[in-house]
């Protein structure tokens, strides 16, 4: 199994600032995924982050508003940028581990006023 | 398109009875299934993984069931408890990518 450690759980943010949420892994990981969960709805992915390489991101996310950090095999970050209340969701780290089984880190609540 | 369909959207029941979750996939080629519970604003924990070969995994008071056939499954919670309450998310792997399909997930409430 895999222990992910994710902070901030939560955070208050003012229109237009950043965040950037940290995952960090018990092990060695190829592959990294983060998630938005928007109320009511289930999770989407937003990109994977592949360790060396820049993250491949989802239809509808891109780079400039999701900067990702994959500096080695078991740590990651993701930045939420000049933010407006439409970001305000649940944001997960999600980490493949074996036999194909997914773990979550415990989630960052973000709202924005 | 691989999709995950869920129902009921969401459920109400009284403590200590039993209640079914059902999941509909599309996914194909079909890797493996799995039921997730989410609290709220928490992130999603395993409750069980199931594959092409098995029918039926339980854990605790929760068993899953698997139709691959009917591409199906469902989620009995037994004698629900308080702690119950949450979100349960059915997640299929396969369809060519490693990518899973989440469904949208039940949001189970027990009263007591």
């Amino acid at each position: 199994s895999a222990v992910i450690s994710q902070k901030p759980s939560r955070d208050i943010c003012q229109r237009g600032t950043s965040l950037t949420i940290q995952c960090q892994v018990d092990s060695q990981v190829t592959m990294m995924f983060w998630y938005r969960q928007q109320p009511g709805q289930s999770l989407t992915l937003i990109a994977t982050a592949n360790q060396g390489s820049e993250a491949t991101y989802e239809s509808g996310f891109v780079i400039d508003k999701f900067p990702i950090s994959r500096p080695n095999l078991t740590f990651s970050t993701l930045t939420v940028s000049n933010m407006s209340p439409e970001d305000s969701s649940i944001y997960l780290c999600s980490v493949l581990g074996s036999n194909e089984k997914l773990f979550f880190g415990s989630g960052t609540q973000l709202s924005v006023l | 398109k691989n999709q995950v369909e869920q129902s009921p959207q969401s459920l109400i029941i009284l403590e200590g009875k039993n209640c079914t979750l059902q999941c509909n996939y599309t996914v194909s080629p079909f890797s493996n299934l799995r039921w997730y519970k989410q609290d709220t604003g928490r992130g999603p924990v395993s409750l069980t993984i199931m594959t092409f070969s098995e029918n039926t995994k339980s854990n605790g008071r929760y068993t899953a069931t698997l139709d691959a056939d009917t591409k199906q499954s469902s989620l009995h919670i037994t004698a629900s408890q308080l702690s119950d309450s949450a979100s349960y998310i059915c997640v299929v792997s396969g369809g060519g990518s490693y990518i899973p399909t989440f469904g949208r997930g039940t949001s189970l409430i027990v009263h007591p």
